[in-house]
């Protein structure tokens, strides 16, 4: 069955620092991955993907993501955090082995960004 | 462009009533899913339709809970004798494809229901 691990319930960062928000997924067959950013009282909005090709994939509002097979992961990061990034964000996979119509959502991490 | 719409955005209802949340998909996009996020908890995935079908539906529960995506209209997705766990935000999303396909699913603003 597939899955995604947030092991982080928050991560705390001081805006122009570098930020990292990490996510481990469990899959049959290839994942399709992708993260998520929701906002306070509003619904998720796509920051980015990985499907294939160069593991390193770069998405909405400067961040990027990198894709690990051995390590099963799929972190999010920022070279340079802004206060306005803080929100909750959400790792999610599809299992391309098993047809991959179901997208898996993590529990979600929190970043707080502080002036 | 219209993404997707979830009415109403909040859903107060008594316990033993029938909540009934819809949501009409981007234009053009013929696959559903439903999600329900309880307070300070990730997302948990319910249903996924396409039109007149259901095609997974192992995320709802057994009891009260239903889903449907007609020929015409919004998907529906009613609870029937809510109670208070029931309360939740609900959030509907679309995506062109189904199986096989790369694309991202967008997803509505969410109905946040409240049994009192």
């Amino acid at each position: 069955a597939q899955s995604v691990a947030q092991p982080e319930d928050q991560v705390n960062v001081a805006e122009g620092n570098p930020l990292t928000v990490k996510c481990t997924y469990s899959v049959s067959g290839n994942p399709y991955l992708f993260w998520y950013v929701q906002y306070p009282n509003r619904g998720l909005q796509f920051l980015l993907k990985y499907i294939t090709g160069d593991n390193l994939v770069k998405g909405s509002y400067g961040f990027e993501a990198e894709f690990n097979k051995s390590q099963t992961s799929f972190h999010l990061k920022k070279p340079s955090a802004l206060v306005s990034d803080s929100a909750l964000y959400f790792c999610a996979v599809r299992d391309m082995g098993t047809g991959g119509f179901k997208t898996i959502f993590g529990a979600g991490t929190r970043l707080f960004v502080k002036a | 462009n219209a993404g997707v719409m979830q009415n109403p955005r909040h859903l107060v209802r008594r316990r033993g009533q029938e909540a009934r949340l819809r949501c009409s998909p981007v234009k053009g996009h013929s696959h559903v899913y439903w999600y329900r996020q309880l307070p300070e908890e990730g997302l948990k995935f319910m249903v996924y339709l396409q039109k007149e079908n259901i095609i997974d539906e192992s995320g709802m529960p057994k009891e009260r809970f239903s889903a449907e995506f007609p020929k015409e209209g919004p998907s529906i997705l009613r609870i029937q004798q809510v109670v208070r766990g029931d309360s939740a935000a609900y959030f509907c999303a679309s995506s062109p494809y189904g199986t096989g396909n790369n694309t991202e699913a967008f997803f509505g603003q969410g109905t946040r229901l409240t049994v009192v």
